[in-house]
């Protein structure tokens, strides 16, 4: 079975520092990793996403996560934040016993103050 | 533009009534996806569907219904055997194959039961 832990449920910042959100999974085999963001009362969009390859993947609004699989972690990082990317963050996990569908995170709200 | 249309955003309901939550997708996807979101909690897979007149339940299946007569649709019902139905709901579809994972989600339903 796979599993995905968020360690934060709440992160504040100031805009423009940094920030990392939190992500490990359980699985034993390869698995696909991914990023959702949500706005309020929206529905979730794909942030970015981890298949093959590469271990460090870039969204275009300037999120990065990369993939560590001795760690079994897939950190999101933003080196300076704006207001508007208050939101919540899901992070999930796939490919797991063959199965293509996703578990997700709790999900983590990252609170960006002025 | 493709997409995904959920309906109605916003729909309360009395106890003991039975409701649908319509999911339209012009994406052309095989797969489709009814999860439960809950403060906290992230999101929960209730039922999913891979191809037409096919589906399977997900982890918390219980006090809903769902139909796939047509690969554009699928509408899920929240029954009266549903003892906390008040949540956000959301209608995922995806690919399938390559794309293993990735969710294209609507915009959801927030269903109220007073």
């Amino acid at each position: 079975a796979q599993s995905v832990t968020q360690l934060d449920s709440q992160v504040p910042v100031f805009e423009e520092a940094p920030v990392e959100l939190r992500c490990n999974y359980s699985s034993s085999v390869s698995v696909y990793l991914f990023w959702y963001v949500q706005y309020p009362n929206q529905g979730l969009q794909l942030l970015l996403k981890y298949l093959s390859g590469s271990t460090l993947v870039e969204s275009i609004n300037g999120f990065e996560a990369e993939f560590n699989k001795s760690q079994t972690s897939f950190h999101l990082r933003k080196p300076s934040v704006h207001i508007s990317d208050t939101a919540e963050y899901f992070c999930a996990v796939s490919g797991s016993g063959g199965s293509y569908i996703p578990t997700f995170g709790r999900g983590t709200s990252l609170i960006v103050h002025p | 533009d493709g997409g995904i249309t959920q309906s109605p955003k916003y729909l309360f309901r009395k106890e003991g009534q039975n409701v649908t939550l319509s999911c339209e997708q012009n994406l052309n996807h095989d797969a489709m996806y009814w999860y439960r979101q809950d403060p906290g909690q992230g999101l929960r897979l209730i039922y999913y569907s891979q191809i037409v007149n096919d589906f399977q339940k997900g982890d918390i299946a219980e006090g809903y219904s769902v139909s796939r007569e047509k690969k554009e649709s699928f509408p899920l019902t929240v029954t009266s055997a549903q003892k906390n139905p008040t949540a956000f709901y959301l209608c995922a579809s995806s690919i399938g194959g390559s794309r293993v994972g990735e969710l294209f989600f609507g915009e959801g339903s927030r269903l109220t039961v007073l």
